[in-house]
């Protein structure tokens, strides 16, 4: 079945230690997102890629970087994990090009930082 | 900016009974409005989408209504089941394919 799929289900790591979350996708989509969900909160899109074209939210910290090398991954890098960024960090596609659309999300992956 | 609210936070309900979900947005210039499921622990998935030009859709014992002028959908489950025990988020799509979630309606249905 075609899906997104990200890895791992749960990272753990230290404050300040980089991380690399990821995420891929057999749908052949041309959007891929991530979104940050703390405990009981809205999900919060921090940027995503139309194509290979970076589209970044004002309000997300530098600490956050993102790379789409090919169509099928992306990845999230956080440079020095604190506390506050614990979270799911769900990813997401979409087709691209109407905005009437729905976006797939995959299980996404949970963080704790010690 | 737009704001999606959705009021109850919880909602606790005995098997059978039918369950009513409530969405409201503050900006009515929508492409559409979907409805999420989301389990304990897991991702979102897509339940219902309303095309902003519609004013409802079905799927089986789920129906969501738009009201696009009042910035208001509701989503009705029918006979509810224990399996349907999870949050359920709303979220409109703004330009830029940009989704502007609500924190979500968890419901508890008791057996």
């Amino acid at each position: 079945d075609a899906m997104v799929i990200q890895n791992p289900r749960y990272q753990v790591t230290q404050f300040g230690k980089p991380v690399t979350l990821s995420c891929s996708q057999t749908l052949n989509h041309n959007v891929m997102y991530w979104y940050q969900q703390k405990s009981s909160q809205a999900p919060k899109l921090l940027f995503h890629y139309y194509d290979k074209d970076f589209n970044n939210e004002a309000d997300t910290p530098d600490n956050f970087q993102s790379r789409r090398p090919n169509t099928s991954f992306c990845f999230l890098d956080i440079r020095s994990p604190g506390l506050g960024d614990a979270a799911m960090y769900l990813c997401a596609t979409s087709r691209g090009g109407q905005k009437t659309e729905t976006q797939y999300f995959g299980p996404g992956t949970r963080l704790l930082v010690l | 900016k737009q704001e999606v609210t959705q009021i109850p936070a919880a909602l606790s309900v005995p098997e059978g009974e039918n369950l009513v979900l409530n969405c409201s947005f503050t900006d009515s210039a929508i492409y559409n409005l979907q409805w999420f499921r989301q389990d304990p622990g897991k991702g979102l998935t897509s339940l219902l989408l309303i095309q902003s030009s519609q004013r409802e859709q079905t799927s089986g014992r789920l129906n969501a209504s738009l009201d696009k002028s009042s910035g208001r959908s509701t989503l009705y489950i029918a006979a509810s089941q224990p399996g349907d025990s999870a949050t359920y988020l709303c979220a409109v799509t703004l330009n830029d394919y940009k989704l502007s979630f609500g924190a979500g309606t968890t419901v508890t249905v008791r057996a």
